[in-house]
């Protein structure tokens, strides 16, 4: 069973503008936690941004910020004023305490291009 | 402050050979893993090393796979009598703790003629 859904294969955004990657997730855990990674094309993954399960406040880092619904089970970034730069792909990871263990398992990833 | 290091970058090799890859993790990471990454998708966890301890393996990881990480240091994978499908990028990542973010390497890109 899919664990990590990620339903855009693709996203094009105008620079400046703001941007919503979606990620749904599905887990029987209570404990768990959510990731996004970004992945230029030189191919190195760059962790972004994390949120707990318990964390009653949205995750933030910079421009980058999670939209995190619990009973919907999704965990969507946002990227506010995007940049060239952050043309890439990007991927949502879970992690949880039973089923998982330590590793991650990730979503299909959603490629992001950011349009001058 | 140094990150994740892998080597080599990339790696072609003829059906048949063995392969190993080096993976030297943050120094203070007591947690290593080892992911594999195919064209397109998301990448896969093979192993898992809580300091020296192999602790998870998938399924995915076949008896022509093995990891080690003597002394709880820099890690090896080698892949023996490799074979056309293990062609990919074989990531490795470190982290603290279990809920800690998990840092990539640049990955090894094997291609196998």
């Amino acid at each position: 069973a899919q664990k990590i859904t990620q339903t855009q294969p693709g996203m094009f955004v105008q620079e400046k503008e703001a941007v919503t990657l979606d990620c749904t997730y599905d887990t029987s855990d209570q404990s768990y936690g959510l990731f996004w990674y970004k992945q230029p094309s030189s191919g190195e993954m760059i962790f972004l941004i994390y949120q707990g399960s318990y964390d009653e406040q949205n995750a933030t880092e910079g421009r980058y910020s999670l939209n995190f619904q619990k009973a919907r089970k999704s965990a969507n970034l946002v990227i506010s004023a995007s940049q060239l730069g952050d043309s890439a792909m990007y991927f949502c990871a879970m992690r949880d305490q039973i089923t998982s263990g330590s590793r991650l398992t990730f979503g299909e990833g959603t490629q992001l291009t950011v349009n001058p | 402050d140094t990150g994740v290091s892998q080597n080599p970058r990339h790696k072609i090799t003829k059906r048949g050979q063995n392969v190993t890859f080096r993976c030297d993790p943050i120094s203070e990471h007591n947690r290593l893993y080892w992911y594999r990454q195919t064209l397109g998708q998301g990448p896969e966890f093979l192993t898992y090393f809580q300091n020296e301890a192999q602790l998870e393996k998938s399924r995915l990881l076949s008896d022509r796979f093995s990891a080690e990480r003597p002394k709880g240091s820099f890690s090896t994978l080698e892949i023996q009598r490799t074979e056309q499908g293990d062609s990919a990028m074989y990531l490795c990542a470190s982290s603290l703790g279990t809920n800690q973010p998990q840092h990539f390497g640049d990955g090894t890109r094997l291609s196998i003629l």
